[in-house]
């Protein structure tokens, strides 16, 4: 199993543009996440997904979109690209979210930075 | 949402064991307490997780007060490779989803 996968590793972005941030997953997971972290700071929830056709916000959501057409994928796009959206992207997936929770599954993450 | 509070930073000498405090005085009885830890440039990871007993895995131990209202997380002889951020969250019960902090800063020494 390659667990959770994100492209691309790292970007720059000019302001004003657009791009997408791919996520993968091969456990069968329901549930995955996407997550922005800025630096020195946790982790906050953008998006997350419990199923293919069904998304909901988290806590930042604004300047973002996201898509779930599969169990394995979960695209973050970024449209309209600003400086405040530099930070590091990290893509997540547990199996349910259910009482107590599983524990989530966490890739590498995406270094983005807008200029 | 119920909230924890961690130390900033934490120092351990390398094979000796390390308790990482976490006081969580508002969790709720649904509230299971996870913690993980994120190695420098890597994404976090789970470590472990509890409702009401301690419990043990192969990364660590998690001890949980009578009352709730605290939790330790315990490695037993830290290594190098165990320096990084601890988080400690509260999830599944009054909140939906892993809210993370700050967290405590390990650092191992040899």
């Amino acid at each position: 199993n390659a667990g959770v996968t994100q492209t691309p590793k790292f970007r720059i972005l000019k302001i004003g543009q657009s791009m997408t941030l791919q996520c993968t997953q091969d456990m069968n997971h329901n549930y995955m996440y996407w997550y922005r972290q800025d630096p020195g700071m946790g982790l906050k929830l953008i998006y997350y997904s419990v199923g293919a056709g069904i998304t909901d916000k988290g806590e930042v959501p604004n300047g973002y979109n996201v898509s779930r057409s599969t169990t394995e994928d979960f695209p973050l796009r970024l449209e309209l690209a600003a400086p405040s959206q530099t930070s590091v992207y990290f893509c997540a997936s547990s199996y349910t979210r259910g009482t107590g929770g599983r524990e989530q599954y966490f890739g590498p993450g995406t270094r983005l930075t807008v200029t | 949402d119920a909230k924890t509070t961690q130390p900033n930073s934490m120092e351990s000498n390398e094979e000796e064991p390390v308790h990482l405090p976490c006081n969580h005085s508002t969790i709720s009885g649904t509230d299971y307490i996870h913690w993980y830890r994120q190695l420098p440039s890597q994404g976090p990871e789970y470590v472990i997780h509890g409702l009401t007993s301690n419990v043990n895995n192969r990364m660590a131990s998690l001890a949980i007060a009578e009352d709730r209202k605290s939790s330790t997380l315990i490695l037993h002889r830290a290594t190098l490779r165990d320096a990084a951020v601890y988080y400690c969250i509260l999830y599944g019960g009054s909140q939906g989803n892993l809210i993370f902090g700050k967290g405590t800063k390990l650092s191992v020494k040899p």
